[in-house]
């Protein structure tokens, strides 16, 4: 059963970079049909999707965090990590990475889905 | 962006009640989307996908429908374990989104 779980600071200084990890279990990284995701949810809000890479280092991300998301990928020790640079209170939030699959109808459109997530970590943006 | 508007944000409903919840896109995204069910202090579950698709394992009162620009999650009938957030979210092309989400209370 694949399982994802995120590790990294719960606590970041304002200006510094929000770096966070998630290691997949259970499964391979490398697996086709599937991209790698992160997402957040600041506290009492709804959820905002960041990015997503494929193992072969394609990527894509949110226009609305204005450049500062890198996602990496790391095949061999089937993880995958974010990167937020430039951090402010309003980064503070629950991040989850999830695994984006895919798949194809009979039309040949790819579909998508989240699933499964990992528990979630907080990171708090402070000084 | 599409823009996913939920409604309602919050439902109050009894055990046994047949609950529907819409989402509504901002501009058509055929079937692409997909619906989550999240309790407080734990990450969403997928629910269904491609609008109709239910998730291996997920009961099947759960139900989705819909399709261009107007979806619909339908419980049919409302048990203890299935108070919590839902949300909607669209998959039809980047940046992927969510709705605003619809917390489901018991009355």
């Amino acid at each position: 059963q694949l399982q994802l779980q995120e590790s990294g600071p719960g606590l970041v200084k304002p200006s510094e970079t929000l770096s966070l990890t998630c290691t997949v279990s259970g499964g391979s990284i490398r697996s086709g049909n599937s991209y790698w995701a992160w997402v957040r949810q600041a506290p009492g809000k709804g959820l905002e999707w960041i990015g997503r890479i494929y193992f072969g280092g394609s990527t894509r991300y949110n226009p609305s965090l204005n450049n500062r998301v890198t996602i990496s990928i790391d095949t061999s020790n089937n993880e995958f990590s974010l990167n937020l640079s430039s951090a402010t209170a309003a980064d503070t939030a629950v991040y989850y990475c999830a695994r984006l699959s895919m798949s194809y109808q009979g039309s040949g459109n790819e579909i998508n889905w989240f699933d499964p997530w990992g528990q979630g970590t907080l990171v708090t943006v402070s000084s | 962006d599409v823009q996913l508007t939920q409604s309602p944000s919050l439902l109050s409903a009894s055990v046994g009640d047949r609950v529907t919840i819409t989402c509504r896109a901002s501009q058509g995204i055929s079937t692409f989307l997909a619906w989550y069910q999240q309790k407080p202090g734990k990450a969403p579950k997928l629910l269904i996908y491609a609008a109709s698709t239910l998730r291996s394992g997920v009961p099947s009162r759960f139900s989705g429908s819909g399709s261009g620009t107007e979806f619909t999650l339908t419980i049919s009938s409302l048990q203890p374990e299935d108070f919590g957030t839902y949300h909607c979210q669209q998959l039809n092309g980047y940046p992927l989104t969510f709705g605003g989400g619809t917390k489901v209370e018991f009355k």
